[in-house]
């Protein structure tokens, strides 16, 4: 079955930098987009980014463009959200999720990992 | 970016009873939109893709419909597992943005 496995949040201070992991297994991972979505605390969900299966096509939404960069390892099976000049308003579990082949649902997702960033 | 808004925000209600959700959309998202359930401290399950699609080993008792820019989601006879938090989602274009979510208590 499909299992997604994030790791590496934590506290962290305004302007400082964290690298989250997710480790996929049972599927074939190439053949899938993957996404980080986040939901601050009380909150909604939040999309932030996709990578195609390839890694060759990245989409970011505007609250972390320029300072959040997805990349993935196919020959791990994971999937990295480095994330740079965090501020106060990035605190939130950080989820990655499988984007579906056929009408782009994230169909499948991880447990969550939590980055808080405080002074 | 597509705004997505749900109504109602949030909901009472009791096992067995049915009930249904709305999403809409700020501009037309044809049938890409997809149904989240959200139980506290858990992550998000997808139960519906592309309006109308059961996602599989999703319960028959869970049902969508709509296209456009009015969606709406249905439980026919609640169970207590069901009492969540519900997201609706665009994945027409990107951002792919998700609603504001709707809570569903007993």
């Amino acid at each position: 079955q499909v299992q997604l496995v994030e790791s590496g949040g934590g506290f962290v201070k305004p302007g400082g930098s964290l690298r989250l992991s997710c480790v996929a297994s049972g599927f074939t991972f190439n053949d899938y987009y993957m996404s980080w979505i986040r939901q601050a605390p009380g909150k909604g969900l939040e999309w932030i980014s996709y990578i195609s299966g390839s890694g060759g096509t990245i989409y970011y939404a505007d609250s972390v463009k320029g300072r959040f960069t997805i990349s993935r390892d196919n020959a791990k099976n994971s999937v990295f959200l480095q994330m740079n000049s965090l501020r106060a308003e990035d605190t939130a579990v950080y989820y990655c999720a499988r984007r579906g082949n056929y009408y782009y649902s994230s169909d499948s997702w991880g447990q969550g990992t939590l980055v808080t960033v405080s002074s | 970016d597509i705004q997505m808004t749900q109504s109602p925000s949030s909901l009472s209600a009791s096992v067995g009873d049915r009930v249904t959700i709305t999403c809409r959309a700020s501009q037309s998202v044809t049938n890409f939109l997809n149904w989240y359930q959200q139980r506290p401290g858990k992550a998000p399950k997808c139960l519906i893709y592309a309006a109308s699609s059961l996602q599989s080993g999703v319960p028959s008792r869970f049902s969508g419909s709509g296209s456009g820019t009015d969606f709406a989601l249905t439980i026919s006879s609640l169970q207590p597992g069901d009492f969540a938090t519900y997201y609706c989602q665009q994945s027409y274009s990107i951002p792919h943005t998700f609603g504001q979510g709707t809570r569903l208590d007993i």
